[in-house]
């Protein structure tokens, strides 16, 4: 079955708004990466977490591993953030990653 | 700093053909991995190596998916006859070693099979 669940599948926002996107994870997961999928197609790294919580900019983004879920914040949308954001996360002692269904966000003026 | 490059980044293929994807995975980099990705099914993963050793190869896609890897710093993906179903982005990727660690992701090849 699925071991990533990802949510909302698509989110739309007014510039200057935020929210959050969500991973839950069916079993245990190592770390997690969140990508960011632009209009060319190319998967851009924003987050690798092996625990905790870091913040880059606008983008914030938590890894609990006992509680088997991530987030990844979004402040202050810009319309530049558009795109499709994946979460993917390992199982096990090497990098291969099972990837969420993404999110389709829209930024809009 | 050259990331992961791919080539093609379009291929348009007749059915029946034989494709080859190439890859080149950032130096110094230990493992290597080529995903699929298709609006219903998503990114799924395709082959995994580790230190130029084929680790996994992706169980649905073994009858007609070949990858290799002949030495540290190139791999191929060939598919072989190609049908109108794999008409699919054809993403490459790697790490620095095996362990938890990032995995960084190519631009990919977008395949179209007619």
């Amino acid at each position: 079955g699925d071991q990533v669940e990802q949510s909302p599948s698509a989110l739309s926002l007014h510039e200057g708004t935020g929210s959050a996107l969500r991973c839950n994870f069916t079993t245990t997961m190592r770390a997690v990466q969140w990508f960011q999928q632009n209009s060319r197609g190319s998967l851009i790294n924003l987050f690798y977490l092996a625990s905790g919580t870091k913040e880059n900019g606008r983008l914030k983004s938590t890894f609990n591993s006992k509680e088997s879920y991530s987030t990844l914040h979004i402040r202050d949308a810009q319309l530049e953030d558009s795109g499709t954001y994946f979460c993917a996360a390992g199982t096990g002692g090497n990098n291969k990653l099972t990837f969420g269904q993404g999110t389709v966000l829209s930024v809009i003026p | 700093d050259a990331g992961v490059t791919q080539t093609p980044r379009h291929e348009v293929a007749e059915k029946g053909q034989t494709i080859i994807l190439k890859c080149e995975p950032v130096s110094g980099h230990n493992d290597l991995f080529w995903y699929r990705q298709t609006k219903i099914q998503g990114l799924e993963l395709l082959s995994y190596f580790r230190s130029k050793s084929l680790m996994e190869d992706g169980g649905a896609f073994k009858d007609r998916f070949k990858a290799e890897m002949l030495n540290s710093s190139f791999s191929t993906l060939k598919i072989q006859p190609t049908e109108p179903k794999d008409s699919a982005v054809y993403l490459c990727a790697s790490s620095p070693r095996t362990g938890n660690t990032e995995v960084f992701f190519g631009k990919g090849t977008r395949l179209t099979v007619v």
